[in-house]
């Protein structure tokens, strides 16, 4: 089945700095990568997601890219604000072969520092 | 408005006993899935449901259980609860629309096993 690592586990930026989170999938027919923001004891919520046929998609301080060749995709936050401490988990899915099916990365817990 | 709504919220049970934990949703989505969340080890998927009547085991589904009845219910029961048990556990559900089935996640249910 997939494999999914992410990195860091935690990462830690001053107010305004970027943040940059990787993950590596394993399963190269995987086609679609959401990523997901969970602050502290709430419910994970979707923020940005993209296709296998795009490399790069963008919603105002966020962006996602992709390579397909080397099997990882990343998540960039610029003008990083407090309100954007949580954590970030990637996934990734084939949704032909393991429909609607998600494996996640172990989470990556962004503080950003005032 | 549509909703995913989980219950209970929090829950104490004692090793040995019969738990179940309801999800329901009201997007009317074919696809459903309960999910684990650990530290250290993200979400992993415990069973899920592509429709009535059908169930799957995910990667961490020993000692759990599902059913199908609806389209809006999948309930998750622990047969005989175990202190490796106490956990976090998330439901989801996603449509059967296409490439990007995005999974929405309800609130959560935190279970404690002594």
């Amino acid at each position: 089945g997939e494999n999914v690592e992410q990195h860091p586990s935690t990462l830690s930026v001053q107010e305004g700095d970027s943040a940059v989170i990787k993950c590596t999938y394993s399963d190269s027919a995987s086609n679609y990568f959401p990523w997901y923001k969970q602050e502290l004891g709430k419910r994970p919520q979707l923020i940005i997601d993209i296709r296998s046929n795009v490399g790069e998609k963008k919603d105002q301080r966020i962006a996602v890219t992709l390579n397909k060749t080397a099997k990882h995709f990343s998540l960039h936050i610029t003008e990083t604000q407090p309100e954007d401490s949580a954590v970030y988990f990637c996934a990734a899915s084939n949704t032909i072969r393991n429909f609607n099916k998600f494996y996640f990365g172990s989470g990556t817990k962004l503080n950003v520092k005032p | 408005d549509a909703e995913i709504t989980q219950s209970p919220r929090h829950k104490i049970t004692e090793t040995g006993r019969q738990v179940t934990l309801a999800c329901h949703q009201t997007w009317n989505h074919n696809n459903m899935f309960w999910y684990r969340q650990d530290l250290g080890h993200g979400l992993r998927l415990i069973h899920y449901s592509y429709g009535v009547q059908d169930t799957n085991k995910g990667e961490v589904s020993d000692g759990y259980s599902v059913s199908r009845s609806n389209t809006e219910d999948l309930p998750l029961t622990l047969e005989s609860a175990a202190s490796s048990q106490t956990s976090v556990y998330f439901c989801a559900s996603s449509e059967s629309r296409g490439p990007t089935d995005t999974q929405y996640f309800g609130p959560g249910t935190r279970l404690t096993v002594l």
